[in-house]
């Protein structure tokens, strides 16, 4: 089983459309998550962290649920520029080093 | 802004062959990563180092090695590529242990 799992998608949407995307994770101890960007042949970037109580970042909402072991990312009002693959990043207690999600693909249609 | 630059965006070489990737930071960051990532398996660590001279396996360090002689240098090193080890490689940096990773643009390296 794999240390972070992701729907790969794609996920085509029209503008205005809100979607959600979903990650889980296998190990009870991870203690830090994030959400990264990938744009078509670009390197990732941060787009938020995700803290336990959730939080907002403009249109978008991330959400952690330690119970279950899933985050999430929410995306209202999708925009064209939001085409692209959402990366789900996990940090486990006592190791340096992040784990990556293979990645959502999401596809914003005009 | 944080610049990480990979010094190859493409290479090419042939099985057999001794490749050296090379990532610079400029921010003074701690860590350093390579991560090789291809489609459906995603971002897979191939090693770290979290100080000059010191490193660490990732989850896949089968046939790399690497190198951080200086604090702003990693070098990612392939001492006889096969054409399983073509992909795209990454190389990031961060200065703190729950700090954003800043990534380079990527070296696709085609090993034929």
């Amino acid at each position: 089983r794999k240390e972070v799992e992701q729907d790969p998608g794609p996920f085509n949407v029209p503008e205005g459309a809100t979607v959600a995307f979903n990650c889980t994770y296998s190990n009870s101890a991870s203690q830090s998550f994030f959400w990264y960007r990938q744009d078509c042949r670009k390197e990732p970037k941060l787009l938020m962290s995700v803290y336990s109580s959730g939080n907002e970042d403009g249109r978008f909402t991330a959400q952690l649920n330690r119970a279950s072991q899933y985050i999430s990312l929410l995306i209202r009002d999708s925009k064209l520029s939001d085409s692209a693959t959402y990366l789900c990043v996990v940090k486990d207690m006592g190791r340096r080093a992040l784990t990556f999600g293979s990645g959502t693909r999401l596809q914003v249609q005009p | 802004d944080v610049k990480v630059t990979q010094s190859s965006r493409y290479l090419v070489k042939r099985t057999g062959e001794k490749v050296f990737l090379e990532c610079v930071q400029d921010m003074d960051h701690e860590n350093m990563f390579w991560y090789r990532q291809d489609p459906g398996l995603g971002l897979r660590l191939i090693y770290f180092s979290y100080d000059v001279k010191m490193k660490e396996k990732g989850d896949i360090p089968e046939g790399y090695s690497v190198s951080r002689e200086k604090k702003e240098r990693f070098s990612l090193i392939l001492e006889s590529a096969s054409t399983n080890q073509t992909s795209m490689y990454l190389c990031a940096s961060r200065q703190l242990a729950a700090g954003e990773l800043f990534f380079g643009e990527g070296s696709r390296l085609t090993v034929l």
